[in-house]
């Protein structure tokens, strides 16, 4: 595709219950970032894959929060037990080399997460 | 904690004004400055970005300065068109090798341009 794309764009679940958010990177991205942006806050970093490993999991909130990349392609980031803090926008970015400073990542429109 | 701080959270200008935006940070680690601009609905867009070795960057309306010294550095938006409308984020990067794609956003900044 000609950008980065997310489903689902909006995801309504039940406190506890399991999510998967995938992320499709622009073709030929080696990179792949994850960030969550919470209502009038700026951009959190989660974690990022430079192909299929994740040499930074740091921003990752708690062992609820998971994601793998396959093929060095598409990602899921899963997140288990969802509580009411969780809600929020899950933005995924790729750019084509995370271990190039100036490559600029370009974002997918998000999946918004609400979590009753 | 937020590594980039980030000022005002929102800014009224009219329609031909100057928008500025305002961001500090305290990690010298921090090699490269991007600003973003989103939309409501949509991911945000790289606007402009600046290294350190240079003090400002012009992009048609847009300019970046840098303080080095002050670790500090502003988004101008010349001439401001309803148009810009959006939300600015600024950003860091680290330099170093593990942590290059690892931006660190500020709080983010509406910007309302009244005709």
């Amino acid at each position: 595709g000609a950008g980065v794309s997310q489903s689902p764009s909006n995801k309504v679940t039940e406190k506890g219950k399991d999510v998967e958010l995938r992320c499709d990177p622009i073709s030929g991205h080696t990179a792949l970032y994850w960030y969550r942006q919470s209502l009038g806050q700026g951009l959190e970093f989660l974690i990022y894959f430079q192909g299929n490993s994740a040499p930074d999991k740091s921003g990752l909130p708690s062992d609820r929060f998971s994601a793998e990349r396959t093929g060095g392609s598409v990602s899921t980031l899963t997140i288990q037990r969802t509580q009411q803090e969780d809600s929020a926008v899950y933005l995924c970015a790729s750019s084509l080399d995370s271990r190039v400073i100036q490559e600029t990542q370009y974002f997918g429109p998000g999946t918004r997460l609400l979590v009753l | 904690q937020q590594q980039v701080k980030q000022s005002p959270q929102s800014l009224i200008v009219q329609k031909g004004g100057i928008s500025i935006i305002n961001c500090a940070y305290e990690n010298t680690a921090f090699d490269y400055f991007p600003w973003y601009q989103q939309f409501p609905g949509k991911g945000p867009a790289l606007l402009i970005a600046i290294r350190p070795d240079v003090s400002e960057k012009k992009e048609g309306r847009f300019t970046i300065s840098f303080n080095k010294s002050a670790k500090q550095f502003s988004l101008h938006i010349m001439d401001s068109q309803p148009g810009d409308s959006a939300t600015y984020f600024c950003a860091a990067s680290p330099v170093l090798t593990d942590s290059w794609g690892k931006l660190q956003f500020g709080a983010g900044t509406q910007v309302v341009v009244t005709p």
